[in-house]
């Protein structure tokens, strides 16, 4: 596609649910960051896809947060058993692969709103 | 650990006058890219322009342009003939160059433009 898809772009649920949220990268981009963005607050890494490595989840808060990513492409954030201080915007970002060469910027969906009430 | 720092929670700027967004950072690194990201209202993030850190001239994107002082640690973020479609959240970020890794982000600074 044009740009990262993020859906969906706002959820709520309740307290101790699970949660499922899609991003899909930018076509041919190998790398996949999610982000997590509460009130007031930048951007917290969470976690980073890259091709066929083993996952960078050092950014993860809990082993309550998980995420995959198939076949090199979409990827999905799950948050189990939800509590209230989940609330806030998750964000996806892709780029090139290349390392040093490239440069290689980082392009950001609009972000799924998640609201545990 | 790298850190970014943004010490200004807010800014207002007047229609068509000059602003500058403060950003200070700490790495051990030498090599390194360092962003400055606009956030709108829609959430999304835009990249605004960005800076290597192996290259001593300032980058500038139209009416964008940063000051960029390796010794100091220190990547402020020029605006001029501010726009209404300026108004934003802006994040200044710093990036490992030498492997894709994350970005480390500052917590923002509001940017008002008034009427």
């Amino acid at each position: 596609g044009a740009g990262v898809s993020q859906s969906p772009s706002n959820k709520v649920t309740e307290k101790g649910k699970d949660v499922e949220l899609r991003c899909d990268p930018i076509s041919g981009h190998t790398a996949l960051y999610w982000y997590r963005q509460s009130l007031g607050q930048g951007l917290e890494f969470l976690i980073y896809f890259q091709g066929n490595s083993a996952p960078d989840k050092s950014g993860l808060p809990s082993d309550r947060f998980s995420a995959e990513r198939t076949g090199g492409s979409v990827s999905t954030l799950t948050i189990q058993r939800t509590q209230q201080e989940d609330s806030a915007v998750y964000l996806c970002a892709s780029s090139l692969a290349g390392g040093a060469s490239g440069g290689n910027i980082q392009y950001f969906g609009a972000g799924t709103r998640l609201s545990v009430l | 650990a790298q850190t970014v720092t943004q010490s200004q929670p807010e800014m207002s700027v007047q229609e068509a006058e000059t602003v500058t967004l403060s950003c200070t950072y700490d790495t051990s690194e030498s090599d390194y890219y360092l962003f400055w990201y606009k956030q709108p209202p829609s959430r999304q993030m835009i990249l605004v322009i960005r800076q290597e850190a192996y290259k001593q001239q300032n980058a500038t994107e139209n009416r964008f342009s940063v000051n960029f002082q390796k010794a100091a640690k220190s990547f402020s973020l020029k605006i001029s003939d501010s726009q209404l479609g300026d108004a934003a959240m802006y994040f200044c970020a710093y990036r490992n160059r030498n492997r894709d890794d994350k970005i480390i982000f500052g917590k923002g600074t509001r940017l008002h433009i008034l009427p």
